[in-house]
Order: structure tokens, then C-alpha cells, then sequence
């Protein structure tokens, strides 16, 4: 099974202050995801990646960014962070076509 | 932009009983569907795909799908408290854009 790991795992950020959310990959999947899950909205997606050097505008990606400088690596930076922004984090890889997602543990992040 | 209904947003069910539960996509060019199931405060797994049209069993887990109304239908039977979770679905259009859009899922409570 596909073994996806997030850092760090809980974070309280402030207002206003930059935060980054690390996702690592061993399995060589071209495709990683970033998601955030709120109650009544489901899975939303944030930004993805087909490989390094790529990143591509998910369904909400106001206020965030995103970075693939390896194949195994992608981080989602708020450059600027707000309470809004409070939620659970996934990261997720897949292969490709007919992607099966498979995720992290997740982060839950808290905007003071 | 696609969007992944499902039905119900919750469901109880007795232990030994049958778990329904429903979706559907809004976009006509949906050729994949998934049925992830989350437990309370883990991350989403895959459950079961279905690509083609007809009907696919593993264990107690039933899925069937039909393209012409782009409906995908997910049964439980013998159902056990472990299996409450919230069931997430999700679809994707092939080829090119590797980006599957989830719906806002089903929670489901088995009681003993």
C-alpha cells in the first residue's frame, strides 16, 4: 500500500503568519493532491501536481500555494493565514489515469 | 465544474442489516467512480471501484453503476459497527485532467 506521510501532524498558527504543510511520498506516484475536509463540504481540492516542477489550481486555491520540488515532495504554503482557513489537510498521490487517491494522515491546522 | 451528489447525508442502520447509499455525478463525460469510507479521525481509504457499467461484489460490499444515468450505488449487508464511517464517492472524467471530484459523503451509524 502506498505510504503517504504529513507534517506536522496538529499546528496553531496566528493570523496573518505564514504557514507550511509538508506531504512526503515513497512510492513514485506522478500525481499528489492537496485537500482540505470541513464538516458539510466534503473533500475540496486545493492545488495537485502531475510531477516535479508542476503544480495546478485545484477547486478552491484562494489563499494558498503550492510547491513540487521533487518527486516525493509537495508542500501547500498560506502565505498569509486566517481563520478561515482552519481545517483538516490531506495529502493524497496517485498514479494516474483511473487515480485512486491514497492519503495521508492528515493535519489539523487551527487559525488564531 | 462536476459535481458528486449523495444521498442520504446520514444513515442509521441495525447490526445484521442492509446499508444503501447513493450517488451521482452532474457531468455526462464521468467515466470512473470510487467509494472511500473514512473513519472517525482518519484519513480516507479506497473501498471499491467501478469503471464499467453492471455491478461489482467483494465480501459484504456490493457496488453497481450505471453510465446512462451516471449513478453509482454502494450496499452493505450484514452490516457491523465497524463499518460506521463516513462513505465518501468520488468521479473523474478520463484522460488528460487527473482530478477526481468527492462528494460530501454519507455517515453511516450501525447500531448493535
Amino acid at each position: 500500500e502506498a505510504a503517504v506521510t504529513q507534517s506536522p501532524r496538529n499546528k496553531v498558527a496566528v493570523t496573518g503568519g505564514k504557514v507550511t504543510l509538508s506531504c512526503n511520498q515513497t512510492n513514485n506516484h506522478n500525481n499528489m493532491y492537496w485537500y482540505r475536509q470541513d464538516t458539510g463540504h466534503g473533500l475540496r481540492l486545493i492545488h495537485y501536481s502531475y510531477g516535479a516542477g508542476s503544480t495546478e489550481k485545484g477547486d478552491i486555491p484562494d489563499g494558498y500555494k503550492a510547491s513540487r520540488p521533487s518527486q516525493e515532495n509537495f508542500s501547500l504554503i498560506l502565505e498569509l493565514a486566517t481563520p478561515s482557513q482552519t481545517s483538516v489537510y490531506f495529502c493524497a498521490s496517485g498514479v494516474g489515469d483511473q487515480d485512486t487517491q491514497y492519503f495521508g494522515p492528515g493535519t489539523r491546522l487551527l487559525v488564531l | 465544474q462536476q459535481k458528486v451528489q449523495q444521498s442520504p447525508e446520514s444513515l442509521i442502520v441495525p447490526e445484521g442489516g442492509m446499508a444503501s447509499l447513493n450517488c451521482t455525478s452532474s457531468d455526462r463525460n464521468v467515466d470512473y467512480f470510487w467509494w472511500y469510507r473514512q473513519h472517525s479521525g482518519k484519513s480516507p481509504k479506497m473501498l471499491m471501484s467501478i469503471f464499467s457499467n453492471g455491478e461489482k461484489e467483494e465480501g459484504r460490499f456490493t457496488v453497481h453503476l450505471n453510465k446512462a444515468s451516471l449513478h453509482t450505488s454502494l450496499h452493505i449487508r450484514d452490516s457491523q459497527p465497524s463499518d460506521s464511517a463516513l462513505y465518501l464517492c468520488a468521479a473523474q472524467i478520463s484522460g488528460g485532467n487527473y482530478k477526481p471530484t468527492f462528494g460530501k459523503g454519507t455517515s453511516l451509524v450501525v447500531h448493535p
